[in-house]
């Protein structure tokens, strides 16, 4: 079946320095895919939404200036953390599609000491 | 609007007996409804869907009721095994392509011996 992948899995950075997480779909194409972060004990909570070949949609309060996201091609998406910062930490997790058709990728755990 | 819980509220239920979580989703808009299961330090995982002209689908172990009146979600598992120790999320949405999804707070199905 389809499947999603996340690379790293889990990321240790610095406070201030930038992070990349890569989510890609594998054997199909996605248009569409879809940036969460999870807080512990917490639910997923959307950010943003990536568009391949345009830019990205933020949800509200998600600051795009720190939160970069790039869709370049129709099976990678990258989210970059930018100056990150110990509130920062936080499991993030992509999906390609929507809707039903929704595939999550594993997930990045990215700590900010 | 989306939902988020600061401690997940917890299900404990004996193997061998049924299991019944219960969402309440916000937008009586949405005409799609997802159950996700996730395990520790991993991605969402489907378990089943439903539309918004069903009230009922049945999968293996698993049922999924919807009121739409009072905008309440069920899913059901039956015979529940230590495997189904998790998290569960319900999720909203359309069945759009490029829709995106909202997760309710969440639940953890702790299941004992």
């Amino acid at each position: 079946g389809a499947v999603v992948s996340q690379h790293p899995s889990w990321v240790i950075c610095k406070s201030g320095t930038s992070v990349k997480i890569e989510c890609r779909s594998l054997d199909f194409q996605a248009t569409t895919m879809f940036w969460y972060r999870q807080f512990p004990k917490q639910s997923l909570m959307l950010m943003a939404t990536s568009n391949e070949g345009s830019k990205a949609t933020y949800e509200q309060g998600v600051e795009k200036d720190k939160f970069l996201i790039n869709h370049a091609s129709l099976t990678l998406s990258t989210l970059t953390v930018t100056s990150a910062h110990p509130e920062d930490s936080s499991f993030y997790i992509c999906s390609a599609g929507g809707g039903q058709r929704s595939i999550f990728g594993p997930g990045t755990r990215l700590t900010v000491t | 609007g989306e939902s988020v819980g600061l401690h997940l509220p917890t299900l404990s239920v004996q193997e061998g007996d049924n299991s019944i979580i219960n969402c309440a989703y916000s937008n009586s808009a949405s005409d799609y409804f997802i159950w996700y299961k996730q395990e520790s330090g991993k991605g969402p995982q489907f378990i089943i869907d439903i539309r918004s002209n069903m009230d009922k689908r049945q999968g293996q172990r698993v049922t999924v009721l919807l009121n739409k009146t009072v905008k309440h979600l069920s899913l059901q598992i039956a015979a529940t095994q230590p495997g189904d120790s998790a998290v569960y999320f319900c999720a909203e949405g359309d069945t759009g392509t490029a829709s995106k999804l909202t997760f309710g707070t969440g639940t953890r199905l702790q299941v004992t011996l």
